[in-house]
Order: C-alpha cells, then structure tokens, then sequence
C-alpha cells in the first residue's frame, strides 16, 4: 500500500527558510516522479511543483507563484521527498502534501506569519 | 494549461436523494497509449486533508462505499452519489494529472 507520510511544517517568519520532508513506502518510490500540493487555509489545492525519477533526469519544475524561491529534491536511498522553501511570505502558509498523482497523505502545516 | 471547470459551486440535495456533480478539461487527459484517464475525486470535510474517492476516473478507492460512482472521459467526467447520506456532506474537488501543471476544480459543496 502506497504510504506518504509528510513532516517538518512549522511556524516561519516572513523571509525565512524551511525544509519539509515526504517519506514513502509501498512503492519503488526511485522509480516514481513526486508532486508537492499545497491547500492554504480556506482556498482550494495547488500544485507547486514535481521532480522526475533520476532515471528520467531528475529535472524539477514548479508552478510560478513558488519558482525561484523553492526547491524539490529526493533522496532515493532513504525514500524520501524534500521541499526547501525559502524567502517565504504569508500566502505560503498551507498544509503541503506530496503526491505521485492523487494525495494520499496527511500532508503538513507551514505557517508563515510575524 | 490544463484548466478544469466543476459544477455546481454548490448542491442541497434531500437524504436519500442522488448528488451529481461535473468537471470538464480544456484538454482531453485520456493518456491514448494506456486508455486511461488521469482523472480523481475527492471528498473533504472540515478539518481534514483531502480523501481520493475515485481515481483513474472510475476506479473507486477502496473502502469508499458503492454509492460513489466516478463516470466519464476524455474532457467530460461526472460523480454520483446515488444516495445521499449524512456524512457525505463535504466539498468534492476534482483534479487532473494528466500533465503538470496539475489542476484542480473549484469545488463542490454538497449539502443536505
């Protein structure tokens, strides 16, 4: 059973960094491109970015509210998804799920505030 | 972009009543090499992340009760509750993955 527990969401200030992790399980998670979503308080799901298997480049892309600012990296020996946020602002604060296509986690909460 | 229009904004449906809602893309994410549709539904209630009910745009997840029914193809997609119980109050999204950037509808308001 595909498993994707998301951790590490934490109170930030505006301008600060953060790194959130995904850890899978129940799947070959190398094999696997990885989505990141996000859902701000109230409003309805963003897709923020997605990295490809290395054995298809490993290339990441993002959605424009986030590019520059954000990067989407894996760790394929430890079956993990990383998501470093940096420059943050208070529209970033949400709950950020990872996704290999449809969410299936608990996702984690960034809360970007003074 | 893929972009997705659902309707209604919002539905008061009586218990024991059916609940359709639709989706449609701009663009067609039946995938022709596989015939599959990269299409989902969720379900979200208050307080809680979004649960797949229907995937691969027919498929139901398992677990979901057989009154959740996902129909549909190629632009065009619709989800049914063929009976209306209480704890299927929720906001219903749909979503597509067939390309990046994923989209995701506005959303369902399903009300008794």
């Amino acid at each position: 059973e595909v498993q994707l527990v998301e951790s590490g969401g934490d109170l930030v200030r505006p301008g600060g960094s953060l790194r959130i992790s995904c850890a899978a399980s129940g799947f070959t998670f190398s094999k696997e491109w990885m989505n990141w979503v996000r859902q701000a308080p109230g409003k309805g799901l963003e897709w923020i970015g997605r990295i490809k298997s290395r054995s298809d480049g490993g290339a990441a892309d993002y959605a424009a509210p986030v590019k520059g600012r954000f990067t989407i990296s894996r760790d394929d020996s430890r079956n993990t998804l990383y998501l470093q946020m940096n420059s943050l602002k208070t529209e970033d604060t949400a709950v950020y799920y990872c996704a290999i296509d449809v969410i299936r986690g608990q996702g984690t909460l960034v809360t970007v505030s003074s | 972009d893929i972009v997705m229009t659902q309707s209604p904004a919002s539905l008061a449906v009586s218990l024991g009543a059916r609940a359709t809602i639709n989706c449609r893309s701009s663009q067609s994410v039946l995938f022709s090499s596989n015939n599959k549709n990269y299409f989902a539904w969720y379900q979200q209630k208050p307080g809680q992340p979004p649960k797949v009910i229907v995937s691969w745009a027919s498929a139901r997840e398992s677990g979901v009760p057989d009154r959740f029914s996902g129909s549909g193809s190629g632009t065009d997609f619709t989800l049914t509750i063929s009976s209306l119980q209480a704890e299927d109050v929720a906001l219903y999204y749909c979503q597509q993955y067939y390309s990046t950037p994923w989209r995701f509808g506005q959303g369902t308001k399903v009300e008794i």
